[in-house]
């Protein structure tokens, strides 16, 4: 297995809800990341997972919350978000015997609020 | 923070050798560096990775001269599906602080029939 999937793939919600994205990966990847991504802008970093603790957090609003519940799973739990929070989510981890600095990314969640 | 510098855009006709140029003029003795294609919805695809000279694998080559201050992305007759933006990201270590964490601007890459 040498992906990283991100579930769901589409999520609309309103500003009052609360949700969860999640992402998985079984290549023993020890470091795990969420970025956030606007149209035709770069990913943006948000969190940084290094074996299982949070070891990274570029300032982000706490109405996002995440949480890696062990070395294969990484969510991240969304509370009274705003509408500019529309975007891509990008799940990501990093470590491999062939690209031992290379990311693998999931396809992303497209993120809307409303 | 070994900062890398990338053209924002580039047009190519079908079949053409395409070379996209990032600089990273701070980067560190320790550091790698790696390109990745992402086409629209969809996450960053790892391309190639290197240290010095030259690497080449199925899909690209990469040239680092010896001063490692800059990198070029060679794409060889490039198709309309490689119409995609393309970063270059600089960095060491795995742990928390690694400067490659951080993407740039990018460049996007147009191929013309």
């Amino acid at each position: 297995d040498t992906e990283v999937t991100q579930t769901p793939k589409h999520l609309v919600m309103g500003m009052t809800n609360k949700k969860s994205l999640k992402c998985e990966q079984h290549m023993g990847h020890r470091a795990m990341y969420w970025y956030k991504q606007k149209a035709k802008k770069p990913p943006e970093l948000m969190f940084v997972y290094s074996y299982e603790k949070l070891s990274i957090n570029e300032s982000v609003p706490s109405r996002f919350s995440p949480e890696c519940p062990n070395s294969s799973l990484l969510n991240l739990h969304l509370h009274a978000l705003q509408p500019e929070d529309s975007a891509l989510y990008l799940c990501a981890s990093r470590g491999s015997d062939r690209h031992p600095y290379g990311y693998t990314f999931g396809s992303g969640t497209r993120l809307t609020v409303v | 923070l070994a900062k890398t510098t990338q053209p924002i855009s580039m047009d190519s006709y079908e079949g053409q050798e395409v070379n996209i140029t990032c600089s990273h003029n701070n980067i560190a003795t320790n550091d790698y560096i790696t390109w990745y294609q992402q086409f629209p919805s969809q996450g960053p695809r790892f391309i190639i990775q290197g240290y010095k000279t030259k690497v080449t694998n199925e899909v690209a080559s990469l040239f680092i001269p010896a001063d490692r201050k800059s990198s070029t992305l060679s794409l060889p007759r490039v198709s309309l599906s490689d119409t995609a933006v393309y970063y270059c990201l600089v960095g060491d270590q795995l742990e928390a602080g690694a400067n490659n964490l951080f993407f740039g601007t990018g460049t996007r890459l147009t191929v013309i029939p």
